[in-house]
């Protein structure tokens, strides 16, 4: 198995409001999962390493209290950007270490849109 | 930390040519090189990966060879088709369990006809 999935795939919100993203890997568990975010024509920027049962690891520079995670099962990990902003606005992705192609390949989701009014 | 150069950013070739995309990466103890292949809007897609115990890995008209001593590996694709019109993301890590991926910058490819 490598399908993963994200809900919603796209959302608007107001400036001040807060937005959960859903990450699932659908056929396969996954102990460890990423969240990336990527701007237009850029590349993927790592923001934090979910680990299930344990607290995230967030890269530096990269506001944890801001960016919230969870990985609260081996199937589902959640991105909550709180009091978002219109700098917030971004094309968010994670993705899912496991299935088919070995315990170190990352199978990605299809993205989130995010955009902050 | 681990760098990862990616050429050329841009690559337009005409359909049935092939195309070649190259990477660079610093940290000698990488051994793990997927690429990723994401289409507009999408997700990165898993389309070929190499890990440094072989030299060279084919799937169909997709290829990708690794030379351990430069710090170099290449995406290859033959008998391009418009459909292969993407951006393409070489990427390095050290391997195992949690191993973060470091990214190049792309190479979008356009397949024309």
């Amino acid at each position: 198995g490598a399908v993963v999935s994200q809900h919603p795939s796209r959302v608007i919100c107001k400036s001040g409001t807060s937005v959960k993203i859903e990450c699932r890997s659908l056929d396969f568990q996954a102990t460890t999962m990423f969240w990336y975010r990527q701007f237009p024509k850029q590349s993927l920027m790592l923001m934090a390493t979910s680990n299930e049962g344990s607290k995230a690891t967030y890269e530096q520079g990269v506001e944890k209290d801001k960016f919230l995670i969870n990985h609260a099962s081996l199937t589902l990990s959640t991105l909550t950007v709180t009091s978002a902003h219109p700098e917030d606005s971004s094309f968010y992705i994670c993705s899912a270490m496991g299935g088919q192609g070995g315990t170190d390949t990352q199978y990605f989701g299809p993205g989130t849109r995010l955009t902050v009014l | 930390g681990e760098n990862v150069e990616q050429h050329p950013s841009t690559l337009s070739v005409q359909e049935g040519d092939s195309a070649v995309i190259k990477c660079t990466y610093s940290d000698s103890a990488s051994n793990y090189f997927p690429w990723y292949k994401q289409e507009l809007g999408k997700g990165p897609q898993l389309i070929i990966d190499i890990r440094s115990n072989v030299g060279e890995k084919k799937d169909q008209r997709i290829a990708v060879t690794l030379n351990k001593t430069a710090k170099h590996f290449s995406l290859h694709i033959t008998e391009t088709q418009p459909e292969d019109s993407a951006v393409y993301f070489c990427a390095a890590s050290i391997g195992g369990t949690a191993s973060k991926l470091t990214f190049g910058t792309g190479t979008r490819l356009q397949v024309t006809l």
